[in-house]
């Protein structure tokens, strides 16, 4: 079975650049494609972008097109999700999950979330 | 853009209650579509895929059902610890919608 570990708690200033991460363990990291999911205090889940982290192809969300770049490092199992330039609305906690395949459209295991702050 | 609506928002029942959550989707979806549990303060939680199918460890009071664009997920006999908010999710081509979630309580 899957493990995805993500980073833990950030705080950060409007305008200021951010990285969180995602790392996988426990099975073929390059394999398996991996999601974003942005959940706003006290509401639901947004997908956000999706990785296949063997050859980086990447799928935005057009909410989150231009507001996010989502990568991805298969030398270490780790994808990442970063911000150039922080907005208060970017506070939210953000989860990354494993998508069991391309035909098959659900997430079987998922990172414990990163809770993301941004306040001046 | 298809969209996701779920009913009721939230409800309240009495543990050992039938408990019936509905999604509707906007356009004829077939089967694809997942339930997440999600506790508070937990990432959410695979239950049910492709409509019906019972993700391995989940307990059997769950199940799915429908197709097209009328879904259900039916608890049967609530527990204490099923107080979470359950949401429905489709995919369609590496482009994922979730529900807005339907929040349980127990009364």
């Amino acid at each position: 079975e899957g493990q995805l570990v993500q980073s833990g708690a950030e705080v950060g200033k409007p305008g200021e650049s951010l990285k969180i991460s995602c790392k996988g363990s426990g099975y073929s990291f390059s394999g398996y494609w991996i999601v974003w999911v942005r959940q706003t205090p006290g509401k639901g889940l947004d997908w956000m972008g999706i990785i296949y982290p063997g050859d980086s192809d990447t799928t935005y969300s057009p909410s989150f097109q231009g507001q996010v770049t989502i990568s991805a490092d298969m030398s270490i199992n780790t994808a990442y999700l970063q911000w150039t330039s922080l907005k208060a609305s970017d506070t939210a906690t953000y989860y990354c999950a494993r998508l069991v395949s391309i035909s098959a459209g659900y997430f079987d295991s998922w990172g414990q979330g990163t809770l993301v702050t941004v306040s001046s | 853009d298809i969209q996701m609506t779920q009913s009721p928002s939230s409800l309240s029942a009495s543990v050992g209650d039938r408990v019936t959550i509905t999604c509707q989707a906007s356009q004829d979806i077939s089967n694809y579509l997942n339930w997440y549990q999600q506790k508070p303060g937990r990432a959410p939680n695979l239950l049910i895929y492709d409509a019906s199918k019972l993700e391995t460890g989940v307990p059997s009071r769950f199940s799915g059902g429908g197709s097209g664009t009328h879904f259900t997920l039916t608890i049967s006999g609530l527990q204490p610890e099923d107080i979470a908010t359950y949401y429905c999710q489709h995919y369609d081509d590496l482009f994922f919608t979730f529900g807005p979630g339907t929040k349980v309580d127990i009364k």
